[in-house]
């Protein structure tokens, strides 16, 4: 069955520094799609980051890159210079086969708190 | 470009009353899904609209809950006879199926509407 493993319930980190948050999942398919969500406590879910499974290089944006390692079935999120503005509930979120898909399943989510 | 947006953001209501939320997806964007979290969850699936077709229904919904979308724009989810265990946040979320981006298909969420049952 699918399923997404975020392990850590909470991380800290102090301001500009870099924090890995860390993503397992399983699934069967060849073709799925990874995605990592940031959730403040407003609620709203914002997209950040998209790692395909055929993608080679490990994904970026701006300070967000994925550490993709297939064999092992992870993908973990790194943020770069750490902002007070980062610390909020972090997402990891599989969708399996090609971007027709429409169901995603999500992990319980990392806690993420940036200190001053 | 406006965001997905859901009403109310809030909505405390008694056991066995009923209460509906809307949501606004992004303009043009054809699919159009709702999630439900729970406290210490992610957001699970409940359903999806492709335009004003419901493709499919989660088994988390239940016989109370019902959806619609009726010209392929919002959308409203009502939960009928709520229950305390209904207490949770609905997500809505849109997506285009020409996304062009690497992602394609990716969803964009609202900020959500959370529900008390008391």
């Amino acid at each position: 069955a699918q399923k997404i493993t975020q392990t850590q319930p909470g991380m800290f980190v102090q301001e500009k520094e870099a924090v890995t948050l860390d993503c397992t999942y399983d699934t069967s398919d060849q073709s799925y799609g990874l995605f990592w969500y940031k959730q403040p406590s407003s609620g709203e879910m914002i997209f950040l980051i998209y790692q395909g499974s055929y993608d080679e290089q490990n994904a970026t944006e701006g300070r967000y890159s994925l550490n993709f390692q297939k064999a092992r079935k992870s993908a973990n999120l790194v943020i770069s210079a750490s902002q007070l503005g980062d610390s909020a509930m972090y997402f990891c979120a599989m969708r399996e086969g090609g971007s027709g898909t429409y169901k995603y399943i999500f992990g319980t989510g990392t806690r993420l708190k940036v200190l001053a | 470009d406006t965001g997905v947006s859901q009403n109310p953001r809030h909505k405390i209501t008694k056991r066995g009353q009923n209460v509906t939320f809307r949501c606004d997806p992004i303009s043009e964007h054809n699919r159009l899904y709702w999630y439900r979290q729970t406290l210490g969850q992610g957001p699970e699936f409940l359903t999806y609209f492709q335009n004003e077709a419901q493709l499919e229904k989660s088994r988390l919904l239940s016989d109370r809950f019902s959806a619609e979308r009726p010209k392929g724009s919002f959308s409203t989810l009502e939960i009928q006879r709520t229950e305390q265990g209904d207490s949770a946040m609905y997500l809505c979320a849109s997506s285009h199926t020409r996304d062009r981006s690497p992602a394609g298909n990716t969803i964009y969420f609202g900020e959500g509407s959370w529900l008390t049952v008391v």
